[in-house]
């Protein structure tokens, strides 16, 4: 069973430009996560689909972040315009249910760099 | 203060040695707690679930004290490839709140 899969691994960008990220969860996986590492810091909680619905979207820093997952399936994380404290990890995330006891599986993140 | 708390480290180990983290958390309402391990450069993977007091799987033990909001992770008989980042989290109602992580490196 293919796991969770991000795109691209890394991307590189100036500050004012758009970014976006692609995130294709566990096939049958209703719900999907979004969550970010800064340099230094621990990893944060962006948001939370289920299916297509934004179940939980505390964690976005801000109006330059869109997350979409249009027919719940993949997902896409828009920064618009990067600045140069959006750099980091960008992780997704997917589970099949949401309960205390359920795992959420990780895909390989991708790295952002704002220049 | 944060909601979930480790020392950083950096533990280092020889081989065969036994090693403990500990992580604390804020929240008293918390259920269920986790230890994930992540390689450099590599994305977070689920090591244990801790739900009730304590949970066993080979070399690895972790243990939770909800009275003193306490979570622990040992290692017995290290191996060079447990050389990692232990990253304690807690499940807050779905999205998971991480620790900064603990650095263990195993050397021969």
């Amino acid at each position: 069973e293919a796991g969770v899969t991000q795109f691209p691994s890394h991307s590189v960008i100036e500050k004012g430009q758009t970014v976006t990220l692609r995130c294709d969860p566990i096939s049958g996986h209703d719900n999907l996560y979004w969550y970010r590492r800064v340099m230094g810091k621990e990893i944060k909680f962006l948001l939370h689909f289920v299916k297509e619905s934004k179940q939980d979207e505390s964690g976005m820093p801000n109006n330059r972040f869109l997350a979409e997952r249009t027919g719940g399936t993949y997902s896409t994380l828009k920064v618009q315009p990067a600045e140069l404290e959006d750099s980091g990890v960008y992780f997704c995330a997917s589970s099949q249910d949401v309960g205390f006891t359920d795992t959420q599986y990780f895909g390989p993140g991708t790295r952002l760099t704002v220049l | 203060r944060k909601e979930v708390e480790q020392d950083p480290g950096p533990f280092n180990v020889p081989e065969g040695a036994t090693v403990a983290f500990n992580c604390t958390y804020s929240n008293s309402a918390s259920q269920s707690f986790f230890w994930y391990r992540q390689d450099c450069r590599k994305e977070p993977k689920l090591l244990m679930s801790v739900y009730s007091s304590g949970n066993e799987d080979g070399r690895f033990t972790a243990q939770l004290n909800r009275a003193s909001q306490y979570i622990s992770l040992l290692i017995r008989d290290s191996k060079l490839s447990d050389s990692a980042t232990y990253l304690c989290v807690v499940n807050g109602y779905g999205k998971l709140i991480f620790g900064t992580g603990t650095r263990l490196q195993v050397f021969p």
